[in-house]
């Protein structure tokens, strides 16, 4: 069965480091998703990715953060410069352009990343 | 806003006992809802959706949901738990537009006793 793929498992930095968490959505998917979870809290949207660019960012989305589709298969997510707060499980997803019940959206098994 | 509330941060049964984990949501229209499960260090496995087709949605291992407009419900159950179903359990809301963000509930934490 298909899945989403995420690499690293586990990345460590430190503070002010730029970091690449990188995804591969699956293959015949159309939207792409970057979600974080922090230890203890609930699941949280950044942004969501459509046709190349940016369909809907959440307010934690900022100018410290980017995403990317460099090649017809991986999907990225920058963090310019880390602080310790972006500590925390980075989940990919992806859904197939579907109407309405369609439109599932399906999580690969997430980057931890930790910031010292 | 869509959101959801999930009552009961920890809960705990014995084997074989009925699961029941509460979901209730907010919407301002028809919601689109899901079950997630996350074992332990592992990413989020979809259980189940309700779309509007029906009102109970059966899912896999099987766990099911009944959507209760009423209610404004989508509480998860199980008739009989099995040891690995110890996982934490998330609902989630989305619009119905397609590519809508997934709007998750705070979790709840099901441990399994002998």
């Amino acid at each position: 069965e298909p899945e989403v793929t995420q690499t690293p498992s586990h990345q460590v930095t430190q503070m002010g480091q730029e970091v690449i968490l990188r995804c591969v959505p699956i293959s015949n998917h159309l939207y792409f998703y970057w979600y974080r979870q922090i230890l203890g809290q609930k699941v949280e949207f950044l942004v969501s990715f459509y046709n190349n660019e940016i369909s809907e960012k959440s307010e934690i989305f900022d100018d410290q953060f980017s995403v990317e589709r460099p090649d017809g298969s991986n999907f990225t997510l920058k963090i310019r410069s880390t602080k310790l707060e972006d500590s925390a499980m980075y989940f990919c997803a992806s859904s197939p352009l579907g109407q309405g019940s369609t439109d599932t959206q399906y999580f690969g098994p997430g980057t931890r990343l930790t910031v010292l | 806003a869509q959101s959801v509330t999930q009552l009961g941060s920890h809960v705990s049964v014995s084997e074989g006992a009925l699961v029941l984990l509460r979901c209730n949501y907010s919407s301002s229209v028809p919601p689109y809802l899901f079950w997630y499960v996350q074992y332990p260090n592992q990413g989020l496995q979809l259980l189940l959706k309700y779309t509007s087709a029906a009102t109970l949605v059966k899912g896999i291992n099987g766990f099911e949901a009944e959507f209760k407009k009423s209610e404004t419900s989508f509480h998860l159950t199980k008739p009989s738990a099995h040891m690995s179903d110890a996982a934490e359990y998330f609902c989630a809301v989305r619009r119905e537009t397609s590519g809508s963000r997934l709007t998750f509930g705070e979790g709840t934490q099901l441990t399994v006793n002998p």
